[in-house]
């Protein structure tokens, strides 16, 4: 079964400092990723996504991410944070059992310090 | 173009009672997924419906239903509600079945289970 896991429920950065947000996980074939954003209230916005081809990818607002096979990773990064960059990010993975369904991490919460 | 829509924005029900909540995808998608995400938690795979049949369930007891409409408008149904059903309830549109397909996310509707 598929399966992510975020390691950092909460995370606090400065304005204007680098962003790493980590993200794990567990399929058996080569995985669709993603990382989508919520805002309070808010439903998901898809930041980024990962198919196939190059394992760096760009995405919305600034934001990248780097598949790693050999460590299961998919880690969300920008190199500097602005305050409405506050919400809460999620991971997920998709493509298993045909369709699309989405198995999505437990989220991290960022907060931004001015 | 509209996004992802979704009604009622808040719902409150009790214990036992049934509740219908309704999903209209982005003009030209053809499927749509339902997701819970229960407060602190990452949303969980409810229900895929592609061409008005469903395509996929998530591990969800058979007091929850759905179904589309020839329009591809969908709604999710639960009876008996619980306590534990209180949740965000989202849902979701894609062009297509694929699991890379992109998903569009709507707003959401708050259930709260008294």
């Amino acid at each position: 079964a598929q399966s992510v896991t975020q390691p950092d429920i909460h995370i606090t950065v400065s304005e204007g400092a680098s962003l790493e947000l980590r993200c794990n996980y567990s399929y058996g074939a080569t995985p669709y990723l993603f990382w989508y954003v919520q805002s309070p209230g808010q439903g998901l916005q898809l930041l980024l996504k990962y198919f196939s081809g190059d394992t760096l990818v760009q995405g919305i607002k600034g934001f990248e991410a780097e598949f790693k096979r050999s460590q299961s990773s998919f880690n969300l990064r920008k190199p500097s944070v602005h305050w409405s960059d506050a919400a809460e990010y999620f991971c997920a993975v998709g493509g298993g059992g045909g369709g699309n369904k989405l198995t999505f991490g437990t989220g991290t919460q960022l907060k931004v310090e001015l | 173009d509209a996004g992802v829509t979704q009604s009622p924005t808040h719902l409150i029900k009790t214990r036992g009672q049934q509740v219908t909540l309704r999903c209209s995808p982005i003009s030209g998608h053809k499927s749509v997924s339902w997701y819970q995400q229960v407060l602190g938690q990452g949303p969980q795979f409810i229900f895929q419906y592609y061409e008005k049949e469903e395509r996929g369930r998530g591990n969800f007891p058979d007091r929850f239903s759905a179904r589309q409409f020839p329009n591809y408008s969908s709604e999710l149904n639960v009876n008996a509600l619980l306590l534990g059903d209180s949740a965000l309830y989202l849902c979701a549109s894609s062009l297509g079945y694929a699991g890379n397909g992109e998903q569009y996310f709507g707003p959401g509707t708050r259930l709260t289970v008294t």
